[in-house]
């Protein structure tokens, strides 16, 4: 079944504990992005890769990293959480690679819930 | 970069066609206009996508006028299942060949029995 998984699906740590949130998508998308979602704000890119060794940061990258090693895997790590990213993170993944024509549909993941205490 | 403005929410009938615009200024020649929908707790999901003028698919059209400064989705006889946040999506380039998707605030949409 194509999907995008992530894990963990829900997590309570506490300030200062590094964590990695890891996203895999099995349809062999170039393109891949995490956002975060809180109420009132929507949908905010975080990171994205192009491609393979390729990321960029999105509208709010601060306090985050990401790697991009191999296709199919694109973590989401937090080096040293704080109470401002408890959210909701989603990972997603497409096709074709914007800016390119017609931009390919995103596919997402079912959500991290994340809790930093 | 490109950015997207919504109306935050909506309230509609059952059975009535509903219509969210969604304004984007700055577009860029190249840019394509998408929408998703999203429920409590789910990731956001396809619905339609455009260029310029009409798109119509199964579940929706999407109106760009000419000048391609705003999009129009619409919603035919919508039913209580399409309560949820509608999503307008506009790539930016931001040069060297990389690009940005970016979501707006989205509209919240309630359908009334």
């Amino acid at each position: 079944e194509a999907q995008v998984t992530q894990n963990p699906r829900y997590l309570i740590t506490v300030t200062g504990k590094k964590l990695t949130v890891t996203c895999s998508q099995n349809m062999n998308h170039e393109y891949m992005s995490w956002y975060r979602q809180d109420p009132g704000l929507g949908l905010r890119q975080i990171y994205y890769s192009m491609n393979v060794e390729v990321t960029d940061k999105g509208d709010v990258p601060e306090g985050y990293k990401v790697s991009r090693k191999e296709k199919r895997n694109f973590p989401l790590i937090l080096e040293s959480p704080s109470p401002n990213q408890t959210s909701l993170y989603f990972c997603a993944s497409t096709p074709d690679p914007p800016g390119q024509g017609a931009d390919g549909e995103l596919f997402f993941g079912e959500g991290s819930r994340l809790t930093v205490l | 970069l490109a950015k997207t403005t919504q109306p935050i929410s909506m309230d509609s009938y059952e059975g009535q066609e509903v219509n969210i615009t969604c304004s984007h200024n700055n577009i860029a020649t190249n840019d394509y206009i998408t929408w998703y929908q999203q429920f409590p707790s789910q990731g956001p999901r396809f619905i339609i996508q455009g260029y310029k003028t009409k798109v119509t698919n199964e579940v929706a059209s999407l109106f760009i006028p000419a000048d391609r400064k705003s999009s129009t989705l619409s919603l035919p006889r919508v039913s209580l299942s399409d309560t949820a946040v509608y999503y307008c999506l506009v790539g930016v380039g931001t040069g060297a060949g990389s690009y940005q998707l970016t979501f707006g605030k989205g509209t919240k949409l309630s359908v009334i029995p």
